[in-house]
């Protein structure tokens, strides 16, 4: 059982450039999560999808796009990278029954200079 | 508004020592959930515990403990005996009612702790 898998561990683009953070979880799960973690803070959540072709905003949204095509798969898309966005990005996964109980993948780290 | 601190941004111990990551909520709900969750050198965060915010009961697993107070809006939590394997990344995180909130949590900035042998 393989869980949350993200894909790349690790990226370096240049400014401008666009790229894909692929997510896949096999646990059937409804709930899907991307957030970002820059040092010395917390999670903040950029969005997040209650089901197959549903997906909506998160706190920092910005320059960032996803999709929900299956219940599998929520890829998240950096449009015109900036050093800002610089980060670990992180994506997770639950269930209605897991009552808050998320699944985080190993995490991406991106950076962009 | 709702918030999470967690003031203790580094903590260093010798092994066998008992440490508590302080955690403290802010929020107007009368429903919510509190979390901590665990981020080790891989990377990857562990969920530990969930409470709501109606069961005040201390809980104990293990070397793992946490103090849920209302009164202080405080979620700590504590480590008995503490081993080099628990130095890790620790979030505390709040949410309110689960199912209104699509489960989003909001989290405490980290506590990093360094366990020394």
């Amino acid at each position: 059982n393989a869980g949350v898998t993200q894909t790349p561990k690790f990226r370096i683009l240049k400014i401008g450039q666009s790229m894909t953070l692929q997510c896949t979880q096999d646990m059937n799960h409804n709930y899907m999560y991307w957030y970002r973690q820059d040092p010395g803070m917390g999670l903040k959540l950029i969005y997040y999808s209650v089901g197959a072709g549903i997906t909506d905003k998160g706190e920092v949204p910005n320059g960032y796009n996803v999709s929900r095509s299956t219940t599998e798969d929520f890829p998240l898309r950096l449009e015109l990278a900036a050093p800002s966005q610089t980060s670990v990005y992180f994506c997770a996964s639950s269930s209605t029954e897991n009552t808050g109980e998320l699944f985080f993948g190993e995490g991406s780290r991106l950076t962009v200079l | 508004a709702q918030k999470v601190t967690q003031a203790q941004t580094e903590i260093s111990v010798v092994e066998k020592e008992d440490v508590t990551l302080d955690c403290v909520y802010e929020t107007r709900d009368t429903t919510y959930y509190l979390f901590w969750y665990k981020q080790p050198p891989s990377g990857e965060l562990v969920f530990l515990i969930r409470r709501n915010s109606f069961d005040e009961q201390n809980e104990i697993s293990g070397r793992y403990s946490w103090n849920f107070q209302k009164s202080t809006s405080s979620f700590n939590f504590t480590i008995t005996a503490s081993q080099v394997v628990d130095s890790a990344v620790y979030f505390c995180a709040l949410s309110p009612d689960l199912m209104d909130s699509n489960y989003q949590l909001i989290w405490g900035a980290g506590t990093k702790l360094i366990i020394k042998p």
